[in-house]
Parts: structure tokens; C-alpha cells; sequence
């Protein structure tokens, strides 16, 4: 089973408010990532978890939060939501850094409104 | 930095032919991964198939092939006996041993096949 899941498959938020996606795998993968996708553009990797180490990328460091309390969930967290925000945000996992394991697989994602 | 072009935006096909998409790459790194994946029109991306840097022989599932040509930085994904359902847009992506995992994508190509 290659099922990565993820809640709420939609939300609508109002600027300035937080946001707080949920993601789960029940595939003992080490890695869990989250992806920014908006239309006719490639997904835009935000951060990733390896085991409990947090890694974020430059540019969306200060914009985006995660936490990661056991090997199965990890969350995405928006401080203050900026109409910029709204996005289709993917959440997928892997089962390691190294060797071959490089596929990720992908949940349904979240459409995340911001208004 | 690593970068993956896909030049072809949009292709057409009629359903039981065999369609190529390219996609281009750059690296330094001499050991690398290459993917392709695809969006159905719920939003959700799938892991279709890779290619390992080191490997000469093309990889093959089902009905995806890749035509790998290291010396080009190339990585063409053929799918044979197409079917409506392959309507879809697949994105060409790659990583390298030491990217911390994240994986580079490229801008996507929409195909689409008519009966």
C-alpha cells in the first residue's frame, strides 16, 4: 500500500488566519515532504522532514511550519495566511534519503483558498 | 543547481498511439536520479516510472518507457497504445545523491488523447 493521505482535501481560510494541514503514511517512510502547487507551474518543494530533522528551503523558510510527532503524521502550518498562499499543497513521503529509494510518493493534496 | 526543461507545453493524440514526451536536464553531479510523474485532473501526482544515471538499459512499466541518452541529458518518457485515461499532465523530474532529497521538476507537458 502506497497511500499517503491527507486532510482536508479543501480548505478556505480568510487572510491573516492560520492554517494547519494534516498528512499521514502508513508506510514507515523516513521522509515526508510538502509541495506548493498553483496552475501551469511545476510543485515547489517547502520543507522536509528526514526522521525528526526539519529542512526548509531559503526561500519559503519564515513563510511555513511543520512538525512531525511520530514517523506516520506531519503538518504544515501557515502562521497568517496571504492570498498568495492559496495553493494546491501536496504532501508526499519516501522511504529514505539515500540509496535507490528516491520515489515520492504523493497524497491528493490539499486546496488550500485563501480569501 | 539542477534543472529540468520540458519544452513541449501541450500534445494531442488520437487514443491507441504511441506518443514522446521530452524532457532535458542539467546537472553536474555524475550519479543522478530522473522520474516522471503524473497529474490526473483530481490534482493527484503519481509516480510512473524512473531511470537510475548508471543504468544503460531504458526502464519499462507497462506501457511507459523512458529513451534515456546520458550523452544528450535527455530523458524521454514514450507511452504506447495510448488510452483516454493517459490524458493527463506528466511531469519529468530529477534528484542527485546529496540533494537532501529534493527533487527538481520540470514545467509539465498536457497531453491529451482523443478517440
Amino acid at each position: 500500500d502506497t497511500t499517503v493521505k491527507q486532510n482536508p482535501r479543501y480548505k478556505l481560510a480568510r487572510v491573516g488566519k492560520p492554517v494547519n494541514l494534516i498528512c499521514s503514511q502508513t508506510m514507515n517512510h523516513d521522509t515526508m515532504y510538502w509541495y506548493q502547487k498553483k496552475p501551469n507551474q511545476a510543485p515547489k518543494l517547502l520543507l522536509f522532514y528526514y526522521d525528526k530533522i526539519l529542512n526548509r528551503e531559503a526561500d519559503t523558510f519564515e513563510k511555513f511550519q511543520s512538525s512531525r510527532p511520530n514517523n506516520s503524521f506531519c503538518s504544515l502550518y501557515i502562521g497568517s495566511a496571504g492570498l498568495e498562499y492559496s495553493a494546491m499543497y501536496l504532501c508526499a513521503s519516501s522511504p529514505g534519503l539515500g540509496g535507490s529509494s528516491y520515489e515520492q510518493y504523493f497524497g491528493p493534496g490539499t486546496r488550500l483558498t485563501v480569501l | 543547481a539542477q534543472k529540468v526543461t520540458q519544452t513541449q507545453t501541450s500534445i494531442s493524440v488520437v487514443e491507441k498511439t504511441t506518443v514522446t514526451m521530452d524532457c532535458v536536464y542539467e546537472t553536474r553531479d555524475s550519479s543522478y536520479f530522473l522520474f516522471w510523474y503524473k497529474q490526473t485532473a483530481s490534482g493527484e501526482i503519481v509516480f510512473l516510472i524512473r531511470q537510475d544515471s548508471y543504468k544503460k538499459e531504458n526502464a519499462t512499466v507497462g506501457h511507459y518507457s523512458l529513451n534515456f541518452q546520458k550523452p544528450k541529458s535527455s530523458i524521454g518518457l514514450i507511452i504506447t497504445a495510448t488510452q483516454i485515461e493517459d490524458s493527463a499532465v506528466y511531469f519529468c523530474a530529477m534528484t542527485i545523491n546529496n540533494a537532501g532529497a529534493k527533487l527538481t521538476f520540470g514545467g509539465g507537458t498536457r497531453l491529451t488523447v482523443r478517440p
